[in-house]
């Protein structure tokens, strides 16, 4: 009954390989967002998707792809993957009204060797 | 756009002794506030938040934040710590426009480290 599921919660992999990690959520969020935690644990947003429509991409290099198969799930494609992005990769959700808020999960620590 | 500061990375604190973590932040619409906790390898969890009505909001494990308009500052404070406050506290606002689909902007945490 996990509000808010990432898969996996770890990923190893070398330099120049591609991988995909999926969030699903089951709150009825209408927005769902990817945010990356840095070595020093500083968080940004990556991206957000409302009604399969993005709508935040903040200057994130174009190896990355978000992909929302429906509004339950937003997976995070990356390709050719570098040294630099290695970090912990949250998935978050909220509805857009209401009481605004954000649920996150529990995020997946990908590491680039 | 909106910003967080967060002015201290790191603060210690006895046990059972009071503590405030402060956050300021800079904006030039209306906000909303939040605090979220991250517990050692963990995810992030909501602590409180100001939406609108009385500026001091609470938590249920004795957590408390007051938001000040004039200081733009959400600071948070807890009478009484306990070692399983130890961990990272991170202040977050978004855009109060009551709709869309802003994300929210963070400040770079500060890590409560509670000594016995």
């Amino acid at each position: 009954d996990t509000a808010v599921s990432q898969t996996p919660k770890y990923l190893v992999t070398q330099m120049g390989n591609d991988k995909s990690i999926k969030c699903e959520q089951n709150l009825g969020h209408d927005t769902m967002y990817w945010y990356k935690q840095d070595s020093k644990k500083f968080l940004k947003i990556m991206f957000s998707y409302n009604n399969k429509e993005l709508i935040i991409n903040e200057t994130v290099p174009n190896r990355f792809s978000p992909k929302s198969p429906d509004k339950a799930h937003l997976n995070l494609h990356i390709n050719s993957l570098e040294l630099g992005d290695s970090a912990v990769y949250f998935c978050a959700s909220r509805l857009t009204t209401g009481n605004y808020g954000y649920t996150f999960g529990s995020g997946t620590r990908l590491t680039v060797v | 756009a909106q910003s967080v500061t967060q002015l201290d990375s790191q603060v210690p604190v006895f046990e059972e002794a009071p503590v405030e973590l402060r956050c300021n932040y800079s904006s030039s619409v209306s906000v909303y506030l939040f605090w979220y906790v991250q517990y050692p390898n963990q995810g992030l969890q909501l602590l409180l938040k100001y939406l609108s009505g009385s500026t001091l909001v609470e938590s249920i494990n004795g957590f408390e934040a007051e938001f000040n308009k004039s200081q733009t500052s959400f600071h948070l404070r807890k009478p009484s710590v306990h070692i399983s406050d130890t961990a990272e506290y991170f202040c977050a606002v978004t855009a109060g426009s009551g709709g869309g689909a802003d994300g929210l902007t963070f400040g770079k945490g500060t890590h409560l480290i509670i000594q016995p």
